[in-house]
């Protein structure tokens, strides 16, 4: 059971360059994040979808763009990376319909924007 | 908005004793928290919750502490092991999806 997976593991981008980051979980979970770790700031969230097909902004959307490709995976876009957006990001899953239910993390892609 | 935060960003203890790891948060809507485990190079890892209707849950060698009052809680891990040394963070709900923060966590270094 291989939980919720990530690709790429690292990537790093020029300013400008676009990439799509993968996630997908085998958990059958209905609802799914992404987040974004910096040193010294906990973690913040990017987007998330409460189920197949709806997609909402978090905390941080800006500059990003997300697709909930089915139940299993949730694809996170930068159109135009910008250094500001060198950080770890974390896909997250979890059961029920609200997050009161605890999150089930990748291990995270390391992106570079230089 | 809400805010949470650990106590020391590092704590060092010697193999075998009893680690306590502390957290504030400011919200008192906040209903539910949540402790994750986060090893160099991985994805945070669940360890324990608890509700605001609890004051205390028991899980293998940890136990979290809930304090309404002052809005704090702790996590306590018994017997440390070289295993436990990682960042720890705690994590409060205040409804809705959009509603979680994650302090920034405490590493926890053990001493073999």
């Amino acid at each position: 059971n291989a939980g919720v997976t990530q690709t790429p593991k690292f990537q790093v981008l020029k300013t400008g360059q676009s990439m799509t980051l993968q996630c997908a979980q085998d958990m059958n979970h209905n609802s799914m994040y992404w987040y974004r770790q910096d040193p010294g700031m906990g973690l913040r969230l990017i987007y998330y979808s409460a189920s197949e097909g709806t997609t909402d902004k978090g905390e941080v959307p800006n500059g990003y763009n997300v697709s909930r490709l089915n139940k299993r995976e949730f694809s996170l876009r930068l159109e135009s990376a910008a250094p500001s957006q060198t950080s770890v990001y974390f896909c997250a899953s979890s059961e029920a319909g609200t997050p009161i239910s605890p999150l089930h993390f990748g291990n995270g892609t390391r992106l570079t924007v230089t | 908005g809400e805010s949470v935060g650990l106590h020391l960003p590092t704590l060092s203890v010697q193999e075998g004793d009893n680690s306590i790891i502390n957290c504030a948060y400011s919200n008192s809507a906040s209903d539910y928290f949540i402790w994750y485990k986060q090893e160099s190079g991985k994805g945070p890892q669940f360890i324990i919750d608890i509700r605001s209707n609890m004051d205390k849950r028991q899980g293998q060698r940890v136990t979290v502490l809930l304090n309404k009052t002052v809005k704090h809680l702790s996590l306590q891990i018994a017997a440390t092991q070289p295993g436990d040394s990682a960042v720890y963070f705690c994590a409060a709900l205040s409804g809705g999806y959009q509603k979680v923060t994650f302090g920034t966590g405490t590493k926890l270094q053990v001493i073999p």
